[in-house]
């Protein structure tokens, strides 16, 4: 069993849908939680970056950790065609200086 | 916005060869990472360093990799001699030491073919 797990899709909308992307973990000692896009034939981009449980939200990004479930979330409101990437969880224990630990990726198709 | 460079962007070349990839960070991040990734796949690290320092190369092929970064700015990444294998997506990553500034900043990376 990988450390990370996530659902590689694809997982296609339309356009203005509530998207939701997940992934589960087994190392208990992640506690920094990072979720990246990336475009095609690009490097991954950061979108949100959380510490240990709970929620934040920036614009129609919102990011969820679960840490007693080992399960974090990526929700997308009124998704655009612009989302279509590939979106990528990642996590680290510590900080600063630490590598990060990355599931597949899952790849999403916002049709307009 | 500071961004994390890296040439070249392509490489194509024949299993035996020998390919080199360079990564210049983020001025000032004391920590570089590469990573690879597969077509599909998420990134994996490779070699990390923290200064001029490695810091965990565990996941590196030693046999035909190697990586430095002599004066704790830019790096380079090599393979020698080259496989079919190592047909992949090379991705320089930065970041700071600082608390709350801790997330890696990627490069846009080097697209390997090796035919």
């Amino acid at each position: 069993q990988k450390e990370v797990e996530q659902d590689p899709g694809p997982l296609s909308v339309p356009e203005g849908a509530i998207v939701s992307l997940n992934c589960t973990y087994s190392n208990s000692a992640f506690q920094y939680f990072m979720w990246y896009r990336q475009y095609s034939r690009k490097g991954p981009e950061l979108l949100m970056y959380t510490y240990s449980s709970g929620n934040k939200e920036d614009g129609r990004f919102t990011a969820q950790v679960d840490k007693s479930s080992k399960y974090i979330s990526l929700f997308i409101r009124d998704s655009q065609p612009s989302d279509s990437a590939t979106y990528l969880c990642a996590m680290s224990v510590r900080e600063a200086g630490t590598a990060l630990i990355f599931g597949k990726g899952t790849t999403l198709s916002v049709s307009s | 916005e500071a961004e994390v460079a890296q040439s070249p962007r392509y490489k194509i070349t024949e299993k035996s060869q020998a390919v080199a990839f360079w990564c210049d960070p983020i001025s000032g991040h004391a920590t570089l990472y590469w990573y690879r990734q597969i077509l599909g796949q998420g990134p994996e690290l490779l070699v990390q360093f923290q200064d001029e320092s490695v810091v965990d190369d565990s996941q590196l092929p030693k046999d035909r990799f190697s990586a430095e970064r002599l004066k704790g700015v830019d790096s380079t990444l090599k393979i020698q001699p080259a496989e079919l294998g190592d047909s992949a997506m090379y991705l320089c990553a930065s970041s700071t030491r600082n608390p709350g500034q801790g997330e890696a900043n990627f490069g846009p990376g080097t697209r390997l073919t090796v035919t």
